[in-house]
């Protein structure tokens, strides 16, 4: 079975200084794991991704994220909070068969 | 390149009335997925189209939800009758093939207030 946990349901960060947003995850096969940002009203938008090549994925606006599979865990960084990055992310695992799913989401906010 | 469209964007109902959501995913995606979330939570797999067939709908309430994908292109899922608790947003997303690398594209959602 499949599942993902992200373990901080909201995180508040500084302008400028770095965000962490941890997530750990179960798979019975090698996974896939996705991140995703959903800003208010907004669609989910993909972040980054990892399909078991290089461990150390980069996504866009800044974010990388770490496959570490000894910890099962794919934690979302980025060295300089910005404004725009205020958000609701969400940790995805992908099964064989496509399907996708969710963690329950961490809430960033940024203060400036 | 367009988006997964999904109409309409939000819809008020009273409860045990019956409300439709639409989805066009974008062209040539073979998967196409409903995910219900509830405020608060991450999305929910309602239902998984592999084409126009069913792949997995372990988690739909089908005695009061349903859906369909008849050409194996756009989709509406049906809720008949309402309840309070389905209030949340609907997304629709598709994606490219079932291989295990790809992602899933996403929809803006359609926000469901059942009064």
């Amino acid at each position: 079975a499949q599942s993902v946990t992200q373990l901080d349901s909201h995180v508040s960060v500084s302008e400028g200084t770095p965000v962490l947003l941890r997530c750990n995850y179960s798979s019975s096969y090698s996974p896939s794991l996705f991140w995703y940002v959903q800003h208010p009203n907004k669609g989910l938008q993909l972040l980054l991704k990892y399909t078991s090549a290089a461990t150390l994925v980069k996504g866009i606006n800044g974010f990388e994220a770490e496959f570490k599979k000894s910890e099962t865990s794919f934690h979302l960084t980025k060295p300089s909070a910005h404004m725009s990055d205020a958000a609701e992310y969400f940790c995805v695992v992908s099964a064989p068969g496509n399907q996708f799913y969710f963690g329950t989401g961490t809430s960033l906010t940024v203060i400036p | 390149e367009a988006g997964v469209a999904q109409s309409p964007r939000y819809k008020i109902i009273e409860k045990r009335q019956s409300v439709a959501f639409w989805c066009n995913p974008i062209s040539g995606h073979a998967t196409l997925y409903w995910y219900q979330q509830i405020l608060g939570q991450g999305p929910k797999l309602l239902i998984q189209f592999q084409n126009n067939g069913v792949v997995d709908d372990s988690q739909l309430p089908k005695d009061r939800f349903s859906a369909e994908r008849l050409k194996g292109v756009d989709s509406t899922l049906k809720i008949q009758p309402a309840k309070l608790e389905d209030s949340a947003v609907y997304l629709c997303a598709s994606s490219p093939s079932q291989g295990l690398n790809t992602e899933a594209f996403f929809g803006q959602g359609t926000r469901l207030t059942v009064v």
